[in-house]
């Protein structure tokens, strides 16, 4: 079962504005990861918050983590149009990462 | 210096044949994984080694098979592709399980079985 869900499916916003993104997943985590796809590429790590953190900081990005609610958020802040990319969150469990299918975020110059 | 790679980056085969994905990272880590991306960008795990030994196998059919050289190598061979096996497929290593740590991705490698 998908472990990750994210919302919206898709965002378009305008350069400098602030883009958030939410996840939702199902089961206990050890820890939840964010990860960026560019078109035609693979993933690339953003940022990790474990389980017993709340809100976690990385230059323009900040992710909240609400275990009681099992729902984080990515908030982008001042976003330029190199943002724009799919965003996955995947929960960890034991071994893995399970993803949703993404929020796919188009920054306009 | 690529951390995770993967070949070939395209692969088009017709249904029936039988194909082989390589993958290597040289990022010294114990961990490596097979996922799956399909047409709605739906990214699910398939394969999980952990120093050259299967630790998850998902649903996936017997048609698929790992294989893991040794801890810096993890192959995806597929028997008898069929048409719902288009999709693109990514490896991925870590430094242990997922965890702890984040995972490093290779760039993909498209598959499209006609």
């Amino acid at each position: 079962s998908q472990q990750g869900e994210e919302d919206p499916q898709a965002l378009s916003i305008q350069e400098g504005e602030n883009a958030t993104m939410n996840c939702s997943y199902k089961t206990s985590i050890n820890n939840l990861q964010w990860y960026r796809q560019n078109s035609g590429r693979g993933l690339v790590h953003l940022i990790l918050i474990r389980s017993n953190e709340r809100e976690k900081h990385s230059g323009r990005l900040r992710v909240t983590l609400d275990t009681s609610k099992k729902s984080s958020s990515l908030l982008i802040t001042a976003s330029r149009a190199a943002d724009t990319a799919s965003y996955f969150c995947g929960g960890s469990g034991y071994s893995t990462l399970t993803f949703g299918k993404g929020t796919m975020l188009l920054v306009s110059p | 210096d690529t951390a995770v790679s993967q070949t070939p980056k395209y692969l088009v085969t017709q249904m029936g044949n039988d194909k082989s994905i390589k993958c290597e990272q040289n990022l010294g880590h114990d961990t490596m994984y097979w996922y799956k991306q399909d047409s709605k960008k739906f990214l699910k795990i398939m394969f999980s080694y952990n120093n050259k030994e299967l630790i998850i196998n998902e649903t996936v059919p017997n048609r698929f098979s790992p294989k893991s050289p040794d801890k810096a190598h993890l192959n995806l061979h597929i028997n008898s592709l069929e048409l719902g096996d288009s999709a693109v497929y990514f490896c991925a290593s870590s430094q242990a399980g997922a965890r702890t740590y984040e995972q490093y991705f290779g760039p993909g490698t498209r598959l499209t079985v006609t």
